[in-house]
């Protein structure tokens, strides 16, 4: 009954691989996220999906794309890994305007 | 860019003693949200404010709202070793938090010494 679930949990792969992290919520949110948690624990806005509408944040390399196959999941594929893409990825969602967001439990991306 | 500031980076305090953790940020808001993450975790919602409030209480929280200064405070009160985690500030825009997101702050990591 997890509300924001996010696999894998862990993700190890070498640099140059594509990879994809799925996030689904079942609280009926209508707008889902994807934050980026750097080494220094900064998280950072990479994407947001509502309603069809996805805005990017201007900073995040066109390798990472959201892909939202309906309004429950927001899936992230990322190609051609860099030793920088190393980071803890976490999905969340909100009900836009009313209380706050529920958060993934993040997943852990390793590039070696 | 970065939107919120907490201060202090990091704080260590005795168990049953009140913790005051405070942010500041740039641009007007929609509403201000707390947030704690534990370690290894996902960050879980303490509590939101909007910019027309200047105080708001749950539980052991209270959270202050100063939109001329552009900050913010959350005290957490009795401390108990559970509350040991890092606590994040995040500022909504216009949008409410909607399209453009939560921007957070760095953190402040809170440690109760039992």
């Amino acid at each position: 009954d997890t509300a924001v679930s996010q696999t894998p949990k862990y993700l190890v792969t070498q640099m140059g691989n594509d990879k994809s992290i799925k996030c689904e919520q079942n609280l009926g949110h209508d707008t889902m996220y994807w934050y980026k948690q750097d080494s220094k624990k900064f998280l950072k806005i990479m994407f947001s999906y509502n309603n069809k509408e996805l805005i990017i944040n201007e900073t995040v390399p066109n390798r990472f794309s959201p892909k939202s196959p309906d309004k429950a999941h927001l899936n992230l594929h990322i190609n051609s890994l860099e030793l920088g893409d190393s980071a803890v990825y976490f999905c969340a969602s909100s009900q836009v305007r009313r209380y706050g967001y529920t958060f993934g439990s993040g997943t852990r991306l390793t590039v070696v | 860019s970065q939107q919120g500031e907490e201060d202090p980076q990091a704080l260590s305090i005795q168990e049953g003693e009140n913790a005051t953790m405070n942010c500041s940020y740039k641009t007007s808001i929609n509403n201000l949200q707390w947030y704690r993450q534990n370690s290894g975790r996902g960050l879980v919602h303490l509590i939101l404010i909007r910019s027309n409030e200047r105080e708001k209480h749950s539980g052991r929280l209270r959270v202050t709202l100063d939109t001329s200064k552009k900050s913010s405070s959350l005290l957490i009160t009795a401390s108990r070793a559970a509350d040991t985690a890092s606590y994040f500030c995040a500022t909504a825009g216009r949008s409410g938090g909607g399209a453009d997101g939560l921007t957070f702050g760095k953190g402040t990591h809170l440690i109760i010494q039992p």
